[in-house]
């Protein structure tokens, strides 16, 4: 069965610092990959999304960037972090999108 | 700009009650609609999909689409405490890469 592994689950970080947050899938070839961000008491937002090894599309211009080196590796970082990237980023994938999106279980991120 | 809208609630219903989440969309080519549940500090979690113009039924979820009134609706019957979460909407028009979200409304169940 397909898996979804998303960490660190919860990460405090001071303004500046960079950012890694990883995701990979199991048990599923060339899914896509997303990430999203849910900002507190907010809607998720689209950050980014990847159809294969090495594309990625930009939703939102901002100070992430994320890669993807593998097939089911979905990276997202940052060189900088500000304090407005508080929030929970979500991982997600999908084979076939009319059967729905799978999330990890999220990362919580604190900049402080 | 495709938009997705939902009543952020919150919504509180008594235990045993039907409760009724509403979600609009702006894009007619819509294909695809799904309801996620997410409950607090978690990941939202797939529990209906419907792509057809009228009623889905699984378990105690039936989910509702009309495609005329750009409306799609989640009934969730004989309601239970562990149902209190937040509900929400995605749309897909299966020419994008991605889904549209709702903000979702906030569901409470009373014991």
């Amino acid at each position: 069965s397909q898996t979804i592994h998303q960490w660190p689950a919860t990460l405090v970080q001071p303004v500046g610092s960079p950012l890694s947050l990883e995701c990979t899938v199991e048990g599923t070839s060339n899914p896509n990959l997303y990430w999203y961000r849910q900002a507190a008491g907010r809607g998720l937002q689209l950050l980014f999304y990847s159809v294969g090894i090495g594309q990625i599309s930009s939703e939102v211009p901002q100070n992430l960037s994320a890669s993807r080196p593998q097939d089911r590796q979905f990276i997202l970082s940052s060189k900088k972090l500000l304090l407005s990237d508080s929030g929970f980023y979500l991982c997600a994938w999908s084979v076939r999108r009319i059967e729905g999106y799978t999330f990890g279980s999220g990362t919580r991120l604190t900049v402080v | 700009q495709k938009e997705v809208e939902q009543n952020s609630g919150p919504l509180s219903v008594p235990e045993g009650a039907i409760a009724s989440l509403n979600c609009t969309y702006s894009d007619r080519v819509s294909q695809s609609f799904f309801w996620y549940r997410q409950y607090s500090g978690k990941s939202p979690e797939l529990i209906m999909s419907i792509y057809s113009n009228g009623d889905k039924e699984d378990g105690r979820f039936t989910a509702q689409l009309n495609k005329a009134s750009q409306y799609v609706s989640l009934l969730i019957r004989d309601s239970q405490p562990s149902d209190s979460a937040t509900y929400l909407c995605a749309v897909n028009d299966n020419y994008g890469q991605n889904f549209v979200f709702g903000p979702g409304t906030r569901l409470s169940v009373l014991p």
